[in-house]
């Protein structure tokens, strides 16, 4: 059964430094999306991909915070330089549509479980 | 905005006996609704949505939800919990038609033995 991929699956560092997350999709998923998950949370949406666009990225911080699809296939996020308050689980997800159209069910990969010292 | 509120962040139960999660949405239209599970260290999966067919819906692993309207309710339920229902569930509501979901801080299921 195809699954969204992501690595590393935990990854610990010092605040200040740069730190990035990847994503593979579902192969034929055009739409991908990055949540946050702070612990005892529900995840929050930070950045939305149509192929290698960005639909909707209103919630990132851009300051510290980027994303990137360039092909329109796997994403990368960077954040730098990390904050004690970027610990927290990424979540990364793909569905095959967009969010208003058909086929738009999400399917979610395992995360990145970030820990900020 | 659309926001949902998830009534427990923990609720504890018997093996076999029901398992109830509470839900209430805020929305000024109908909206979707949806419940996820999500296993420890582990991304969330989708048990079941409310799209405006029937009010009932039934999802994977035996769960259901019925949508209430004069409620403004989408409880999970299950007759009879197991113990790998043990886990962290997510409502989420989104906007008609848009399908990105907002999430509520979730509920934490023990089963006991």
């Amino acid at each position: 059964e195809a699954e969204v991929a992501q690595s590393p699956r935990y990854k610990i560092t010092e605040k200040s430094q740069a730190v990035a997350f990847w994503c593979d999709p579902i192969s034929g998923h055009a739409t991908l999306y990055w949540y946050r998950q702070i612990l005892g949370q529900g995840p929050e949406l930070l950045v939305q991909f149509q192929d290698e666009s960005v639909v909707d990225d209103s919630q990132l911080p851009k300051d510290r915070f980027s994303a990137e699809r360039l092909k329109g296939v796997d994403s990368t996020l960077k954040i730098q330089p990390a904050e004690l308050g970027d610990s927290a689980m990424y979540l990364c997800a793909s569905s095959l549509g967009g969010p208003s159209q058909g086929r738009n069910e999400q399917f979610f990969g395992p995360g990145t479980r970030l820990t900020v010292l | 905005a659309q926001s949902v509120t998830q009534l427990g962040s923990h609720v504890s139960v018997s093996e076999g006996a029901l398992v109830l999660l509470r839900c209430n949405y805020s929305s000024s239209v109908p909206p979707y609704l949806f419940w996820y599970v999500q296993y420890p260290n582990q991304g969330l999966q989708l048990l079941l949505k409310y799209t405006s067919a029937a009010t009932l819906v039934k999802g994977i692993n035996g769960f259901e939800a019925e949508f209430k309207k004069s409620e403004t309710s989408f409880h999970l339920t299950k007759p009879s919990a197991h113990m790998s229902d043990a886990a962290e569930y997510f409502c989420a509501v989104s906007d008609r038609g848009s399908y990105i979901p907002t999430f509520g801080r979730g509920t934490s299921l023990i089963v006991h033995p």
